[in-house]
This record gives C-alpha cells, structure tokens and sequence, in this order.
C-alpha cells in the first residue's frame, strides 16, 4: 500500500526558504503519475501548490510559481518543496500526495504544520 | 484560474437531516472534472467524489454528488454524527486546479 510521509522544519523565519522533503513507499515514482505539494491555511483553505512528473516535469500554481520549485530524486523515490522569500502567510499544513487530477483516500502524507514566525 | 465559490460558508443540521452544498465555478469546468472531500479536524482531507458524481472507496450511498458546467452540488441524506465536517470542491478540469473555500458542516 502506498504511503507518504512530510519531513522538513516546523518553524521558518520570515524572508527564508521553506523545505519540505516527501518520502514515498509502497509504490515507485518511476511508475507514473504526477505528484503535488498542497497546503491548508485558516486564511486560504486548501490550495495546490504544484506537481512534479518522475522525468522531473513540473506544473506550478501561477500565485505562487515565483516562489516555488518541485524536485524529485526517483533513486530515493522522494520529492521536495522549496518555497523562498516565506512570510507568515505561508504558515499553513503542508502535504503531499499523488496527484491524479484529484486525490485518491489514502495517497496523501499525515500533513506537516510549518509556521513561519520570527 | 476557475475560482470556486462554496455556498453557504457554514450549514448547521441535525443529524438525520439533508444536507445540500453548492460549488460554482468563475467558468465552465472541463469535463466536469470537479471533486469534493471530506475533512474531519487532525485528519487528511480525504476523497469523497470525483468526476462530480463519481463515488469514491467507503462512503456510503447517502452521499452524492451532481451538476455539470459551472454548477455543483453534494448532497447528504439521512446526515449521521460522524458526517458533521468541512466539504471543499475541487476543479481539476482547468489549469491550475483549483480548491473552494469550504463549508462547515456543523450539528445544530
């Protein structure tokens, strides 16, 4: 069964990068699909922040693609979020998951709360 | 971008009841690509329909979802305790995907 697992700092300061690494098992990233970064925020809900193809493809949400870059390393079966130049508005759970359009119960990370605060 | 507008922001329901959420969309949603989740505090949003009708694994058949073009609708019967939650839409028809607000699902 597929899993996803967020790691990365809980707290970023203002005017720093955020980066948040997600672990895959279960399932090859070589195999297909997309995979996305997501977050939830009191101020904006949820919200796509990007995916990433395993031939290292990207899509990027347009509000933030200044901002943001997607990796993905297939021998670790990992991909990362990079958000630069984070103000408190970034603070928010961020998660990843497989990214059929939609996504699939089961196929997200638990979340991680990042807060960025000085 | 398609901008999703959730109505109403807040439903307060007694179990048993009906529950009727909106979802419209700034512009037709191609293919009719819209899903809804569930999510329940400390949990992960979790799937409910997809295709704006489709069902998704575990959820009972009180649920379902309809409409087409820019208007959407999920509609619970018979709500149950453990139904009391936020439902958000999503549009994955129109690049960027794009995510409503939200509404709150809450017991009367």
């Amino acid at each position: 069964q597929v899993q996803l697992q967020e790691s990365g700092p809980g707290l970023v300061k203002p005017s720093e990068t955020l980066s948040l690494t997600c672990s895959v098992s279960g399932y090859s990233i070589s195999s297909g699909f997309y995979w996305a970064w997501i977050r939830l925020s009191p101020r904006k809900g949820l919200e796509w922040i990007g995916s990433i193809y395993h031939t290292g493809s990207t899509n990027y949400n347009p509000s933030l693609k200044s901002r943001v870059t997607i990796s993905v390393d297939t021998s670790k079966n990992q991909f990362s979020l990079k958000l630069s130049s984070v103000t408190a508005a970034d603070t928010a759970v961020y998660y990843c998951a497989r990214d059929r359009g939609y996504y699939d119960n089961g196929v997200w990370g638990q979340g991680t709360l990042v807060t960025v605060s000085s | 971008e398609t901008l999703l507008t959730q109505s109403p922001g807040t439903l307060s329901l007694s179990p048993g009841g009906r529950a009727t959420l909106s979802c419209r969309a700034s512009q037709t949603v191609t293919s009719n690509y819209l899903a809804w989740y569930q999510h329940k505090p400390g949990q992960t949003p979790r799937l409910l329909i997809y295709g704006a009708s489709t069902r998704a694994t575990g959820f009972p058949d009180r649920f379902s979802g309809g409409g087409s073009g820019t208007d959407f609708t999920l509609t619970i019967s018979r709500l149950e305790p453990e139904d009391f939650a936020v439902y958000y839409c999503q549009q994955y028809g129109n690049s960027p995907q794009t995510f409503g607000q939200g509404t709150r699902l809450e017991i009367q």
